[in-house]
């Protein structure tokens, strides 16, 4: 079975500061990784993906992800957030040769203070 | 490339009155997804397609609940009769299980309000 935590249901940042959004899996297989961005009113927006080869991991609007295989975790960071990164963040986790399912955590609500 | 495209957007309904909901998939992607998402949570999945089969809909409840993909592309997800307790919004999302893409793209949703 797998599961996907997410530790902070809510994050508020002060603009220009650095941000981690920690997400926690549990599975007995091997997983690609999957963190998301959700906008007010909006569909999930692939921020970046963990499939293989180097566990540091770089996405779209300046976000990175390091995958730690002994921890099973998969934070993500950002060195300067900006106010347009006030959103919802998920964690997600699709099992490795185990049919096309993909795992949610509950979001992680990232507040940008200006 | 279109993404994948839901209709409608929103839709406010009477509790007991049926509702339908729509899905174009992105072009040549085979695997189709229904989630269900509540207020501060994570989507759930209500059903999943492999071309127009029906692999896991283990968490669709099957007497109000209903789906069809015709033909293998765009998919229908059918509420009859809506509760209160529906109102969340209907994600679809489709992925590729060719190459590697391994990841799913989403559609805007449906928010759905039932009174």
């Amino acid at each position: 079975a797998q599961s996907v935590t997410q530790l902070d249901s809510q994050v508020p940042v002060f603009e220009e500061a650095p941000v981690e959004l920690r997400c926690n899996y549990s599975s007995s297989v091997s997983v690609y990784l999957f963190w998301y961005v959700q906008y007010p009113n909006q569909g999930l927006q692939l921020l970046l993906k963990y499939l293989s080869g180097s566990t540091l991991v770089k996405g779209i609007n300046g976000f990175e992800a390091e995958f730690n295989k002994s921890q099973t975790s998969f934070h993500l960071r950002k060195p300067s957030v900006h106010i347009s990164d006030t959103a919802e963040y998920f964690c997600a986790v699709r099992p490795i040769n185990t049919g096309n399912q993909f795992y949610f955590g509950t979001g992680t609500s990232l507040t940008v203070i200006p | 490339e279109a993404g994948v495209v839901q209709s409608p957007r929103y839709k406010i309904i009477e509790k007991k009155q049926p509702v339908a909901f729509w899905c174009n998939p992105i072009s040549g992607h085979n695997t189709l997804y229904w989630y269900l998402q509540n207020l501060g949570q994570g989507p759930e999945l209500l059903i999943r397609y492999e071309n127009e089969e029906a692999v896991d809909d283990s968490q669709l409840p099957k007497d109000r609940f209903s789906a069809e993909r015709l033909k293998g592309v765009d998919s229908t997800l059918k509420i009859q009769p809506a509760e209160l307790g529906d109102s969340a919004v209907y994600l679809c999302a489709s992925s590729s299980t060719s190459g590697r893409t391994d990841t799913q793209y989403f559609g805007p949703g449906t928010r759905l309000t039932v009174l």
